[in-house]
């Protein structure tokens, strides 16, 4: 079964300080994936997305995520945290070549940034 | 406006009542997909939406529960017989119609069942 899961729940994190969300999958194929990102109040926002070639790819607000197919695992990171990053993180995954099939996305990730 | 719109933006109903919610999504997108986001449980799938092909509903999580999109463009999703398990936010999101191409969500519709 397809399936995405993001381990932690909530992660405190002090500003300054380096951040990775942790994301795992179950696909049945190659996979398209991505992180959105919804802050209080607002509607979710895509951060990043992988769907081929360089595993590690850069999105928006300096955030990062490598792709690693052993692991089935794309994690998000940002070296230095800033307090505006407090928001709720979702992992999605979707197919490579099926034309518009919908996402399955993770339970998320509260992020708190403390000063 | 570019984005995708959904009204109303918060809901009160009564147990047993039905509800209408309503998507507008981005002029052109051929796509068009509704989620549920429940505390603790993500975002939930229940309905997509592509061209004129038959909708997928294998997310609707009973019968209460239906879709329509009208023209192509609005979508609306309808609960009957609302129960307190369906309070969440409705959320929908449209896009080009390929799976590479990233969703575009609204804020959402907050269905508080009481």
């Amino acid at each position: 079964a397809q399936s995405v899961t993001q381990p932690d729940i909530h992660i405190t994190v002090s500003e300054g300080a380096s951040l990775e969300l942790r994301c795992n999958y179950s696909y049945g194929a190659t996979p398209y994936l991505f992180w959105y990102v919804q802050s209080p109040g607002q509607g979710l926002q895509l951060l990043l997305k992988y769907f081929s070639g360089d595993t590690l790819v850069q999105g928006i607000k300096g955030f990062e995520a490598e792709f690693k197919r052993s692991q089935s695992s794309f994690n998000l990171r940002k070296p230095s945290v800033h307090w505006s990053d407090a928001a709720e993180y979702f992992c999605a995954v979707g197919p490579h070549n099926q034309a518009g099939t919908a996402l399955i996305f993770g339970k998320g990730t509260t992020l708190s940034v403390s000063s | 406006g570019a984005g995708v719109s959904q009204s109303p933006s918060n809901k009160v109903t009564e147990k047993g009542k039905d509800v209408e919610l309503r998507c507008d999504p981005i002029s052109g997108h051929t796509a068009l997909y509704w989620y549920r986001q429940s505390l603790g449980q993500g975002l939930e799938f229940l309905i997509y939406f592509q061209g004129n092909s038959a909708p997928d509903k294998s997310g609707l999580p009973s019968d209460r529960f239906s879709a329509e999109r009208t023209g192509g463009s609005v979508s609306t999703l309808t609960i009957q017989r609302t129960q307190q398990e369906d309070s969440a936010v409705y959320l929908c999101a449209s896009n080009g119609g390929q799976g590479m191409s990233p969703l575009h969500f609204g804020n959402g519709t907050r269905l508080t069942v009481t």
